[in-house]
């Protein structure tokens, strides 16, 4: 159980282009979502808090303008980034909160989506 | 905000040996520690988690400890072997999971043959 899909694998677009990368909560309602960059070799950073039914929160130093979050049901949160720029290439990772699975504090990661901008 | 540190940033050990990671975090707010292992390309996967109402927890091979005064958990792998190879990164959240989690930056871990 508590399985978390994202869609595109990985992406190739033009600078000044918008990208949509979604995120689905396969088994379970997720009220909230998270969504993480990772850079090579580095850490996992937190960009945002996305619950469903609201607006997200973003954490600073996140433009949310650049970074759109919706979640708009209890199963998928979509993130795009507008106007990509090759500094925006960045693995992109999501993750879910099963609140009433075995221990509500887990987040499930999705296999993220690995963004190129020429 | 919140601040972790984890280390060493790599971590050489013969197979059949045990592993230690440690990580320190910042916030006395923080209640609930998961541990996660990477493949590389791969997403995080969960190995064990531990609360802050609870000082040690194990799962076979893996163990994690708490010390909420010094503010800090660690991770132990006993009898690794050559699967434990992987980049493995500590986390700190407070809310109860709600929040985010804030990652410490990772640790290599190499199991020799």
């Amino acid at each position: 159980g508590a399985v978390v899909s994202q869609h595109p694998s990985r992406v190739i677009c033009k600078s000044g282009t918008s990208v949509k990368i979604e995120c689905r909560s396969l088994d379970f309602q997720a009220t909230t979502m998270f969504w993480y960059r990772q850079f090579p070799k580095q850490s996992l950073m937190l960009m945002a808090t996305s619950n469903e039914g609201s607006k997200a929160t973003y954490e600073q130093g996140v433009e949310k303008d650049k970074f759109l979050i919706n979640h708009a049901s209890l199963t998928l949160s979509t993130l795009t980034v507008t106007s990509a720029h090759p500094e925006d290439s960045s693995f992109y990772i999501c993750s879910a909160r099963d609140p009433w699975g075995t221990t509500g504090e887990t987040q499930y990661f999705g296999p993220g989506t690995r963004l190129l901008v020429l | 905000g919140e601040n972790v540190e984890q280390h060493p940033s790599t971590l050489s050990v013969q197979e059949g040996d045990s592993a230690v990671i440690k990580c320190t975090y910042s916030d006395s707010a923080s209640n609930y520690f998961p541990w996660y292992k990477q493949e590389l390309g791969k997403r995080p996967q969960l190995i064990i988690d531990i609360r802050s109402n609870v000082g040690e927890k194990k799962d076979q091979r893996i163990a994690v400890t708490l010390n909420k005064t010094a503010k800090h958990f660690s991770l132990h792998i006993t009898e690794t072997q050559p699967e434990d190879s992987a980049v493995y990164f500590c986390a700190a959240s407070s809310g109860g999971g709600a929040d985010g989690l804030t990652f410490g930056k990772g640790t290599h871990l190499i199991i020799q043959p």
